[in-house]
């Protein structure tokens, strides 16, 4: 089975821009999560969609948001970017019928100008 | 507000050597208790210890969960160079800051 994707893996921005970053999830898993990643905050929870609902949400501000699609494909937006978005961006994908066991991908390195 | 917290942040041993990596939660309607590892990118799944599985063996990694002192270990024995990596805990969408764990040869 193929593994959790996410496009594209490198993205170069400046302040002001906003950007859209992609995930696929394992195929039968329909919750995908997403995460940022920075040295200073750790893994930190942004929001969750299931059946193309958000259905949790971290404490992020508005300008962060996203959507899931009838396959189960998420995006993330970010609008309005900030030097301090630059971070690695995780997505994961899981079976809630198996528990809360999360499966990664190789995340987007997002680096803001 | 949900709690994860993991010590030690950072640890350096010797190949051979055993570590026991420590992970405190307080979260609220708890179902399970999971351990990552993370070297390049990708955080992997090793563990998930719930109220029907406290103890988890795999080689040289276990998990064991303490559900009323609310902690987790997870431990490894005979430490390799191929070990070194970010180890992370986590209740559902909360995670701890990770151990960084360097295993020297």
């Amino acid at each position: 089975k193929a593994g959790v994707t996410q496009t594209p893996r490198y993205l170069i921005k400046t302040r002001g821009q906003q950007v859209t970053l992609s995930c696929s999830p394992i195929s039968g898993h329909r919750s995908v999560s997403w995460y940022q990643q920075t040295p200073g905050q750790g893994l930190q929870f942004l929001f969750e969609y299931f059946s193309e609902t958000q259905r949790n949400k971290g404490n992020f501000p508005g300008r962060f948001s996203g959507r899931q699609f009838s396959n189960s494909r998420s995006e993330m937006n970010v609008s309005t970017l900030e030097l301090g978005d630059s971070a690695l961006y995780l997505c994961a994908s899981r079976n809630r019928g198996l528990g809360d066991t999360q499966y990664f991908g190789p995340g987007t390195r997002l680096t803001v100008l | 507000e949900d709690k994860v917290v993991q010590s030690p942040l950072s640890l350096v041993v010797h190949e051979g050597d055993t570590v026991t990596l420590n992970c405190s939660y307080e979260v609220t309607n708890f179902r399970s208790l999971l351990w990552y590892k993370q070297e390049k990118k990708a955080p992997t799944f090793l563990f998930m210890l719930t109220s029907s599985g406290i103890e988890k063996k795999s080689g040289r990694l276990s998990s064991i969960l303490d559900k009323k002192e609310l902690f987790s270990i997870l431990n490894i024995t005979a430490t390799q160079t191929g070990d070194s990596a970010i180890y992370l805990c986590a209740s559902r969408v909360r995670f701890g800051a990770g151990t960084r764990l360097t295993v020297k040869p």
